[in-house]
């Protein structure tokens, strides 16, 4: 089993769309949970981080379940410039030396 | 403030040649980490350095050696290629302030 698993997609959504990614994870003792963003050919960049209580960046809204080792993420009214891969990522920071460990990713694709 | 650099961008190599790729970062981060991305599988860990002078293993290390000579860079070497080392690598260093990490533009390696 991956340590951590999203289904690879793609998502095929029009614009205006919501949108949900799922993600979940083995490792309780994992701190800390991010989404990346992965355009075509180009390195990952942090979207957001993921919070127990929830948090909110614009048009996305990212949630953290530990009891059910789950992330998710929410792109409302969905833009073409959002069609990317979305990473699913957790870590243990402090004496793991940083290591993070990524979800091999959500293709979305928006169309007009 | 370049971020990460990665030299080369672009490299083909035959069966049982060898490279080294270069990796800095202008940020003064302590860690910093050497993935490989391949079609389906997402980012996997080689090796990661917490510090200058130290190194360790990741995920997928064989095949792989590295180096931290000095804080800004991180070398990543295949003493002797092979056609299973084909794929992209991507570079990173971490803040341990945000939690983020940086990735720099990745070097895209073929091994005929």
């Amino acid at each position: 089993r991956k340590e951590v698993e999203q289904d690879p997609g793609p998502f095929n959504v029009p614009e205006g769309a919501t949108v949900a990614f799922n993600c979940t994870y083995s490792n309780s003792a994992s701190q800390s949970f991010f989404w990346y963003r992965q355009d075509c050919r180009k390195e990952p960049k942090l979207l957001m981080s993921v919070y127990s209580s929830g948090n909110e960046d614009g048009r996305f809204t990212a949630q953290l379940n530990r009891a059910s080792q789950y992330i998710s993420l929410l792109i409302r009214d969905s833009k073409l410039s959002d069609s990317a891969t979305y990473l699913c990522v957790v870590g243990k920071i402090y004496n793991q030396g940083g290591k993070l460990i990524f979800g091999q990713g959500t293709e979305l694709s928006v169309k007009p | 403030n370049a971020g990460v650099t990665q030299t080369p961008k672009f490299r083909v190599l035959k069966t049982g040649q060898s490279m080294t790729l270069l990796c800095a970062q202008d940020m003064n981060h302590e860690y910093m980490y050497w993935y490989r991305q391949d079609p389906g599988m997402g980012l996997r860990l080689i090796h990661y350095s917490v510090g200058e002078g130290t190194t360790a293993k990741g995920e997928v290390p064989d095949g792989y050696n590295v180096s931290r000579l000095k804080k800004q860079n991180f070398l990543l070497g295949l003493e002797s290629a092979a056609p299973s080392q084909t794929s992209v690598y991507f570079c990173a260093s971490f803040d341990r302030t945000s939690y983020e990490q940086y990735f720099g533009p990745g070097t895209r390696l073929t091994v005929t």
